[in-house]
């Protein structure tokens, strides 16, 4: 079965600093791998989506990678401030697949 | 706010209970996905419907039905519910159920004592 793991539960960086977030996966090779931000008690909010063939994706401070071969993906906040604490979800819908198989998140906590 | 309203907010109820949670998608958007967060299992989809019909299933128990009305909405029904139940249950929506953009709901707390 799919498999996906995000590389910490929780992660603290300092304000300014650049914060990175992992995740890997196994078994399937996605079509497609998104990136989510949940704050608690909130639905997951969609950030970033890079597909199998793209190397790197960017937004504002945001900026995801993508290696098929190793099977990975690398989630970059730049100039972190306190309002981006929160978790940050990967997804992967594979290839033909309708659903989106979530990792479990890895929870940011940005220090002032 | 996604547009996507989810009803109700919180939910108490005891062990071998049926529950029925609803979902509203965004206007316009024919499908709908049900998720099951917990603290242990992090975000496992459950079921999608599309226009009205059984799209995809996941790690959905017997216990766990769903449906999609004529109007797009969906319920989520729960039965003979156990301690484990316990968790938060979203609903996303997508415009055709092949967008690769869902639009998560703001969940419903369940809690089964």
């Amino acid at each position: 079965s799919q498999k996906i793991e995000q590389n910490s539960e929780a992660l603290n960086i300092q304000e300014g600093k650049t914060a990175t977030l992992t995740c890997n996966y196994t078994n399937y090779s996605p079509a497609y791998l998104q990136w989510y931000r949940q704050d608690p008690g909130r639905g997951p909010v969609f950030l970033l989506l890079i597909r199998e063939n793209e190397k790197e994706k960017r937004k504002e401070r945001l900026k995801v990678t993508f290696d098929t071969t190793l099977k990975q993906s690398l989630f970059h906040i730049t100039a972190s401030q306190p309002a981006d604490s929160a978790t940050y979800l990967c997804a992967l819908r594979r290839g033909g697949a309708n659903n989106l198989f979530f990792g479990t998140g890895t929870r940011l906590t940005v220090i002032p | 706010d996604s547009g996507v309203t989810q009803t109700p907010k919180h939910l108490i109820t005891a062990t071998g209970q049926r529950v029925t949670l609803r979902c509203s998608p965004r206007s316009g958007d024919l499908s709908v996905y049900w998720y099951q967060q917990s603290l242990d299992q992090g975000l496992q989809f459950l079921i999608q419907y599309y226009n009205g019909e059984e799209r995809a299933k996941g790690n959905i128990l017997e216990r766990f039905s769903a449906q999609q009305f004529p109007d797009l909405h969906s319920e989520l029904n729960l039965s003979s519910l156990e301690l484990g139940d316990s968790a938060l249950y979203f609903c996303a929506s997508s415009a055709y159920g092949l967008e690769e953009t869902q639009y998560f709901g703001p969940g419903t707390r369940l809690l089964v004592l």
